[in-house]
């Protein structure tokens, strides 16, 4: 079981907008650690899309937008394409594991 | 062009040994952290164990501790992981990735270790 949840898949139809959450706890999104989102297309190493819980590198679609409260964050999507079929991961620093850097369980996005 | 490139995967039998690298080039690779981030198949991301950019500092998830060993040749601009005394649940694509505090970026196209009789 991951440290930081997340949905195992969501859904959505061209055009519409999708939101993915991450839900941690006081040790790592709680205490103030950044989230990064990454995804990850079929076949292919995973790819930096949000970094500092809402900053997107160069080349990302400004479509993808990152947010953070609390002990959560979410990924949210708008104007979904068929190339968005992907698996979405977050990750962050937990204070209670050594040195860890934590990941969530992965979301799968299916494009209607 | 920022680039990592992984070598060393393959089949292993149980208890068996591996030594992966990864070959970093297009920036100061003696200048950032270093993690390797492994993938079960049809599984999630988790990490598995970062140096510092000297290697006075490494850490690892608890579940390899005492058997892999992560290290670095500044010199040669690479990164390796040994891994001892492997086990099935170690079967997985390993990917090296650029440790920063905004994230892993880059990573490489990854390398699949199998353990199995």
């Amino acid at each position: 079981q991951s440290v930081l949840t997340q949905p195992p898949s969501v859904s959505g139809a061209p055009g519409q907008r999708v939101t993915i959450s991450c839900t941690g706890s006081s040790s790592n999104i709680g205490a103030g650690y950044d989230v990064h989102w990454y995804q990850q297309l079929p076949g292919t190493a995973p790819k930096l899309l949000i970094y500092g819980n809402s900053n997107r590198p160069s080349g990302v679609p400004d479509r993808f937008s990152g947010s953070k409260s609390g002990t959560s964050a979410s990924l949210a999507i708008t104007g979904l394409q068929a190339e968005d079929e992907a698996d979405y991961y977050c990750q962050s620093y937990d204070s209670s594991l050594s040195g860890s850097n934590v990941f969530g369980g992965g979301t799968k996005l299916t494009v209607l | 062009e920022v680039q990592l490139v992984e070598s060393g995967g393959g089949l292993v039998q149980p208890g068996g040994s591996l030594r992966l690298s990864c070959a970093a080039s297009g920036f100061t690779f003696s200048s950032y952290w270093m993690s390797w981030v492994r993938q079960a198949p049809g599984k999630g991301l988790e990490w598995v164990a970062n140096i510092k950019q000297d290697g006075s500092e490494k850490y690892y998830v608890d579940s390899v501790k005492g058997r892999f060993t992560i290290s670095r040749d500044n010199a040669k601009n690479s990164l390796y992981l040994q891994m001892n005394s492997l086990r099935a649940e170690d079967t997985a694509v390993y990917y090296c990735a650029r440790d920063r505090q905004d994230g892993y970026n880059p990573w490489g196209q990854g390398t699949l270790v199998t353990v199995s009789s």
